[in-house]
């Protein structure tokens, strides 16, 4: 099944532990995507992947860095997550970049105590 | 930069009735305009997009309108049903081919 997957789906950490949410799609797309999503803001692009080795900053990308080393792959990671970073995160793919349709994963709440 | 504002936050319709949920967009150079769904605790589907040369676009009970002297386009979802309650997002490209999204409307189907 063609799919973008998560993990952890939930998570709660504590002020500056260093945390990592997996991303993972099985479409071959090239185009990989990072949201946070807030009450009364919508969806915000924090980091998003045009192909491996390829990244670049959204709107949103302070206290947050990614990696692409696969096509397949696009951690997000939180060196010293603060409480303004609780939200639901959602990883999202594409083929051909932003102008296609995303495929979006399940979500990832996330909330730093 | 592209600013895509929505209305409304929050939309309640009797079944069976219409729902029409309205974006405006900044960008002049904009030219990619879909809408995604949101069930609840699930990630966002595209339901429908539209690109710039066309003003309209129909899917079943689903359609989508384009004003690019305006700069509005709008979603019209015909003949409700519960399974269309659900949070719906707006988005537009921008002229570095970046997508902004509006915050998004609550949609209620009344029974």
């Amino acid at each position: 099944e063609a799919q973008v997957t998560q993990n952890p789906r939930y998570l709660i950490t504590v002020t500056g532990k260093k945390l990592t949410v997996t991303c993972s799609q099985n479409m071959n797309h090239e185009y990989m995507s990072w949201y946070r999503q807030d009450p009364g803001l919508g969806l915000r692009q924090i980091y998003y992947s045009m192909n491996v080795e390829v990244t670049d900053k959204g709107d949103v990308p302070e206290g947050y860095k990614v990696s692409r080393k696969e096509k397949r792959n696009f951690p997000l990671i939180l060196e010293s997550p603060s409480p303004n970073q609780t939200s639901l995160y959602f990883c999202a793919s594409s083929l051909g970049g932003s102008l296609n349709e995303q495929f979006f994963g399940p979500g990832t709440r996330l909330t730093v105590l | 930069g592209e600013n895509v504002e929505q209305h409304p936050s929050t939309l309640s319709v009797q079944e069976g009735d219409s729902a029409v949920i309205k974006c405006t967009y900044s960008d002049s150079a904009s030219n990619y305009f879909p809408w995604y769904k949101q069930e609840l605790g699930k990630g966002p589907q595209l339901i429908i997009d539209i690109r710039s040369n066309v003003g309209e676009k129909k899917d079943q009970r689903i359609a989508v309108t384009l004003n690019k002297t305006a700069k509005h386009f709008s979603l019209h979802i015909t003949e409700t049903q519960p399974e269309d309650s659900a949070v719906y997002f707006c988005a537009g490209s921008n002229r570095d081919d970046k997508i902004i999204f509006g915050k998004g409307t609550r949609l209620h189907i009344l029974p």
